[in-house]
């Protein structure tokens, strides 16, 4: 199993560029999330999804976008970037659901930058 | 308003001694707490986690200790190893989905 996936590693936009990050996962969880990780800030929630097809606004949403078709799959969208969006940016995913005490799997990282 | 702390940046610990990271948090309504641990270019990894029904939880080197009337919890590594030497992340849920609010961590540099 590969786990979370994550493309690319590496990203330089321009300012009002936009891209969208890739994340896949071969588990076959139902709860998937986007993290990004600033200095001295630990990690935030971007958006996340219960399950293909919901999708919810995590504590950083603004400027950023997430659809869920399947499963496997759970791309983030930058619309127009912008340099605060520079960042190393995290997808994770979890079986769990609810209440249930489980752990969330996490990728490599995405390092954005945005002149 | 950081609800997850972790107030020491940094800590250096010979190898083959306790290494002891803390982690203070304010919502009460927090139930189920991990420690994750990031080696640089690479993302965090599961170490351990606790409930908010237990006061401990071990797993190998790794010990995980909660004190709910003073909302602090703290990790023990014992004895530590130089790869042990990373950053290491303080987790807490919130509203019983899958959301984690983090720390922002503190980096551990075993010495051999």
């Amino acid at each position: 199993n590969a786990g979370v996936t994550q493309t690319p590693k590496f990203q330089v936009l321009k300012t009002g560029q936009s891209m969208t990050l890739q994340c896949a996962q071969d588990m076959n969880h139902e709860y998937m999330s986007w993290y990004r990780q600033d200095p001295g800030m630990g990690l935030r929630l971007i958006h996340y999804s219960v399950g293909a097809g919901i999708t919810d606004q995590g504590e950083v949403p603004n400027g950023y976008n997430v659809s869920r078709s399947t499963t496997e799959d759970f791309p983030l969208r930058l619309l127009s970037a912008a340099p605060s969006q520079t960042s190393v940016y995290f997808c994770a995913s979890s079986w769990g659901s609810g209440t249930m005490n489980t752990e969330a799997f996490f990728g490599q990282g995405t390092r954005l930058t945005v002149v | 308003d950081q609800q997850v702390k972790q107030n020491s940046p940094s800590l250096s610990v010979q190898e083959g001694r306790i290494s002891i990271l803390n982690c203070d948090y304010t919502n009460s309504m927090f139930d189920y707490f991990l420690w994750y641990k990031k080696y640089p270019a690479e993302g965090p990894t599961f170490l351990i986690s606790i409930s908010s029904i237990k006061d401990k939880n071990e797993d190998g080197r790794f010990t995980v200790f909660l004190n709910k009337s003073a909302k602090h919890l703290s990790l023990h590594i014992v004895p530590s190893q130089p790869g042990d030497s990373a950053v290491y992340f303080c987790a807490a849920r919130k509203d019983y989905g899958q959301n984690f609010v983090f720390g922002p961590g503190t980096r551990l540099s075993v010495l051999p």
